[in-house]
């Protein structure tokens, strides 16, 4: 049982690039999304995913794209990297189930856009 | 939507006093409560959670948290704090209704010896 697991943990791109941050978990969770950490602004929510097939925009979506064809992987695409893309990334995938309620989160992915 | 305020970025305390870090809520329904501790170049532990039951939490390394509903509040604390405890500390909240957790931007604890 892996967890969250997300790849890569570090990337440089130069501006304009494209990439896509890998995220994969192996608890059958339903829900998952996508923060960025930014230095005094704690974490704020991208994108998330109620289940396979269903996203929607969180807080700062703007730039970033997401898909879910599965439940277990929630890749994040930056479609031209900008400077202000520059962060620390984290994917968490979450549960709730008869009143239980679990938040997982990966390594996460420190990404500078030069 | 929900949110969190932590009304302070740096918090010090010498080691072997109490600690608190304060953070303060708002949701439309019922909150779902949390605490989570990043060290430096790592991801976020989890600490403790409240969702339901009783307003004082327990969890993990010895801290405890309170939920205050009244004044919308859950104050992270610990009896005694050692310098093994100074990291960045997050809050988070989610509406009981909803699926997205919000963050507060964080408090930098620094414990000296």
């Amino acid at each position: 049982n892996a967890g969250v697991t997300q790849t890569p943990k570090f990337q440089v791109l130069k501006t304009g690039q494209s990439m896509t941050l890998q995220c994969a978990q192996d608890m059958n969770h339903e829900y998952m999304s996508w923060y960025r950490q930014d230095p005094g602004m704690g974490l704020r929510l991208i994108h998330y995913s109620v289940g396979a097939g269903i996203t929607d925009q969180g807080e700062v979506p703007n730039g970033y794209n997401v898909s879910r064809s599965t439940t277990e992987d929630f890749p994040l695409r930056l479609l031209s990297a900008a400077p202000s893309q520059t962060s620390v990334y984290f994917c968490a995938s979450s549960y709730s189930r008869g009143g239980e309620y679990g938040y997982t989160f990966g390594s996460g992915t420190r990404l500078t856009v030069v | 939507a929900q949110s969190v305020a932590q009304p302070e970025d740096q918090v010090n305390v010498a080691e072997g006093n109490p600690l608190t870090v304060k953070c303060t809520y708002s949701v439309s329904g019922n909150p779902y409560l949390f605490w989570y501790v990043q060290y430096p170049n790592r991801g976020l532990q989890f600490l403790l959670k409240y969702i339901t039951g009783d307003n004082l939490v327990k969890g993990s390394y010895g801290f405890e948290a309170e939920f205050n509903k009244s004044q919308t509040s859950f104050h992270l604390k610990k009896p005694s704090a050692l310098v093994s405890d100074s990291a960045l500390y997050f809050c988070a909240v989610r509406d009981g209704g909803n699926n997205d957790m919000r963050f507060g931007a964080g408090t930098r604890l620094t414990v000296k010896p």
